[in-house]
């Protein structure tokens, strides 16, 4: 069975430019999370996704960020306008039903 | 926030030693999962414990789970070099959506 998979697996971003991030979950898994794990820190939930539907985007920045699944299988996640405060890893995840997550192997960003 | 003020903590053990790390959390959960993060790589789950579990055992590994100090813990037994690794514990409210702690940072020496 194939896992999660995310593409790029690496960025490095000027201020001001623009950035999507791409993820295919594990067959048949209906939830998918965004993730962004800043160096040293823990994963901090940014999005989540059951099928094609938002379940949560509280944590998400609004105004930079945003997430889609649009037929409830792959995903991007796009950042707008990058601050060097969004240097982190972005890690997908996907579960069926929220059980066990199966994490792909980030997609490391730089913002210079 | 749902956790405590803990930072990204390091421990250093040597090899064969005995080691408990320790996660605590504000809110209620139905869940904790443990998760292992080597270098370069997304977390793995490498034991999970129920609310109404208070330990749960897989090989070397021991997790707890206290719901009334809101607090879990995982042990490794007898550690080896391959145990070293970043550990995070995450919870789930019941919502399905994970929170993670800072983690613990273990360094196994030969």
């Amino acid at each position: 069975e194939a896992g999660v998979t995310q593409s790029p697996r690496y960025a490095v971003l000027q201020e001001g430019q623009a950035v999507s991030f791409w993820c295919d979950p594990i067959s048949g898994h209906d939830t998918l999370y965004w993730y962004q794990q800043p160096r040293d820190q823990g994963p901090q939930l940014l999005v989540y996704f059951r099928d094609e539907a938002v379940i949560d985007n509280s944590q998400l920045p609004s105004d930079r960020f945003s997430a889609v699944r649009p037929k409830g299988t792959n995903s991007t996640l796009k950042i707008q306008s990058a601050k060097q405060g969004d240097t982190a890893t972005y890690l997908c995840a996907s579960s069926n039903s929220g059980n066990t997550l199966y994490f792909g192997e980030g997609s490391r960003l730089i913002v210079v | 926030s749902q956790w405590g003020e803990e930072n990204l903590q390091a421990l250093s053990i040597q090899e064969g030693e005995d080691v408990t790390m320790n996660c605590s959390y504000k809110t209620y959960t139905t869940v904790v999962h443990w998760y292992r993060q080597d270098s370069g790589r997304g977390p793995a789950l490498i034991i999970l414990i129920r609310s109404n579990e208070r330990e749960k055992r897989s090989g070397r590994l021991r997790a707890t789970l206290d719901t009334s100090s809101q607090s879990s813990s995982l042990s490794i037994t007898a550690a080896q070099c391959e145990d070293t690794a970043v550990y995070f514990c995450a919870t789930d409210t019941g919502y399905q959506n994970f929170y993670f702690g800072k983690g613990t940072s273990l360094t196994v020496i030969p």
